[in-house]
């Protein structure tokens, strides 16, 4: 089961920020939040994660609802080469090793000239 | 510092052909798994690893046999090839919990 809903396809004019939104209603308590991208068929790529506080990195934004029910993903200043399927990922622990990922089919988003 | 490194990157098999694919990582994770990627869909967990000696399955085991007698390998074996089995394949690694995933490039297969 799906445990996030993204919508399947975004536009955003370069230069512009991207706006990237994500349901997780079904959250618990100990899942973080991640957010990797796909360009292009190649391996996926890590963004950011987070578990309730926003986080920023060199990348990109993450926002948090304070019920943690969604989260935006926001990239500042969007380019040609952000073009890519956006993954939103809810996941829990497995063990103190590591955690599974289980990927949706993402936005796909489109940056324009 | 290669990352995650998988070969080979593009292969066609006969059905009912074996074959390993191979994933290697220089970064001492712990963590490895494998996926599989459909046209136009999000990737599905096959096997993952929680260190040398420990493996277990994901969503999509069958079909699939993982072993990890070393931290840096994570050979995924094709018993019987099938032309279901079709796809990329994605192995990735992590240090541990709640950290980020690297990705190798890819195993493009084609089962005829």
């Amino acid at each position: 089961d799906a445990k996030t809903t993204q919508p399947p396809s975004m536009d955003c004019a370069e230069g512009r920020a991207a706006n990237l939104p994500c349901n997780h209603s079904t959250i618990s308590g100990n899942e973080y939040v991640y957010w990797y991208r796909q360009i292009h068929s190649q391996g996926p790529q890590y963004i950011i994660h987070g578990l309730k506080n926003n986080e920023t990195n060199e990348m990109a934004s993450l926002i948090i609802t304070e019920d943690r029910k969604s989260s935006t993903l926001i990239l500042p200043h969007a380019t040609l080469r952000d073009t890519a399927v956006y993954y939103c990922i809810v996941s829990p622990f497995v063990d103190n090793y590591g955690q599974n990922f289980v990927f949706g089919p993402g936005t796909r988003l489109s940056v324009l000239p | 510092n290669a990352g995650v490194t998988q070969t080979p990157k593009f292969q066609v098999l006969k059905t009912g052909q074996s074959m390993t694919l191979q994933c290697a990582q220089d970064m001492n994770h712990e963590y490895m798994s494998w996926y599989r990627q459909d046209p136009g869909m999000g990737l599905r967990l096959i096997h993952y690893s929680v260190g040398a000696g420990i493996t277990d399955q994901g969503e999509v085991p069958n079909g699939y046999n993982v072993s990890r007698s070393t931290t840096e390998d994570f050979p995924l074996r094709l018993l019987s090839a099938a032309p279901s089995q079709t796809s990329v394949y994605f192995c990735a690694s992590n240090l541990g919990v709640n950290t980020e995933a690297f990705f190798g490039q890819g195993t493009r297969l084609t089962v005829v």
